[in-house]
């Protein structure tokens, strides 16, 4: 079955800018997470989707938001860029119905903020 | 959730080697413990888990050790190859929670 795609790969924005991200999970999986991943500072946790409701939420600005579809794929938006929001965005889709399920990630989007 | 800590950001081993990754928690209501491996331009896959209610665990050349009174984990992968060179993060399941809490990681090296 296809994997958990995620779009653009690549993009580029200058500071004040808006992006938005998309994430299409495994067929079946009603968890979508999101994550932001910086060199030395690991996979920090954005904000997960399950249903369509937000149901966890991590220590980041208002900036960054997220919704889910009814076809559970994702989309996470961030408002006013700032150079420091140059990383790398990964999702990761699971079934959601299990404290221990596994965590299918995409290739992520890599955004650049000049 | 509580974050988990490393005791080293790099580690260098050579080839054939055992590497063994450490790992802290904080939350004593941490339920489940995934280890994920992130190979260079990759996505992060899960390798081995453990859940609270177990000491250990062993997969095909990694083992995971849980020390619940100390709040310590550990990876050891035995007879490492240079495939095994990547980040591996140790992550945290807190009582609850669907999603699991990362650590920074521990990039791997290993040396032909």
């Amino acid at each position: 079955k296809a994997g958990v795609t995620q779009t653009p790969r690549y993009l580029i924005k200058t500071r004040g800018q808006q992006v938005t991200l998309s994430c299409s999970p495994i067929s079946g999986h009603r968890s979508v997470s999101w994550y932001q991943q910086t060199p030395g500072q690991g996979l920090q946790f954005l904000f997960e989707y399950f249903s369509e409701t937000q149901r966890n939420k991590g220590n980041f600005p208002g900036r960054f938001s997220g919704r889910q579809f009814s076809n559970s794929r994702s989309e996470m938006n961030v408002s006013t860029l700032e150079l420091g929001d140059s990383a790398l965005y990964l999702c990761a889709s699971s079934l959601g119905s299990s404290e221990t399920g596994e965590l299918f990630f995409g290739e992520g989007s890599r955004l650049t903020v000049l | 959730g509580e974050s988990v800590g490393l005791h080293l950001p790099t580690l260098s081993v050579q080839e054939g080697d055992s590497a063994v990754i450490k790992c802290t928690y904080s939350d004593s209501a941490s339920n489940y413990f995934p280890w994920y491996k992130q190979e260079l331009g990759k996505r992060p896959q899960l390798i081995i888990d453990i859940r609270s209610n177990m000491d250990k665990r062993q997969g095909q050349r990694v083992t995971v050790l849980l020390n619940k009174t100390v709040k310590h984990l550990s990876l050891q992968i035995a007879a490492t190859q240079p495939g095994d060179s990547a980040v591996y993060f140790c992550a945290e399941n807190t009582g609850g929670s669907y999603i699991p809490t990362f650590g920074r990681g521990t990039s791997l090296i290993v040396h032909p």
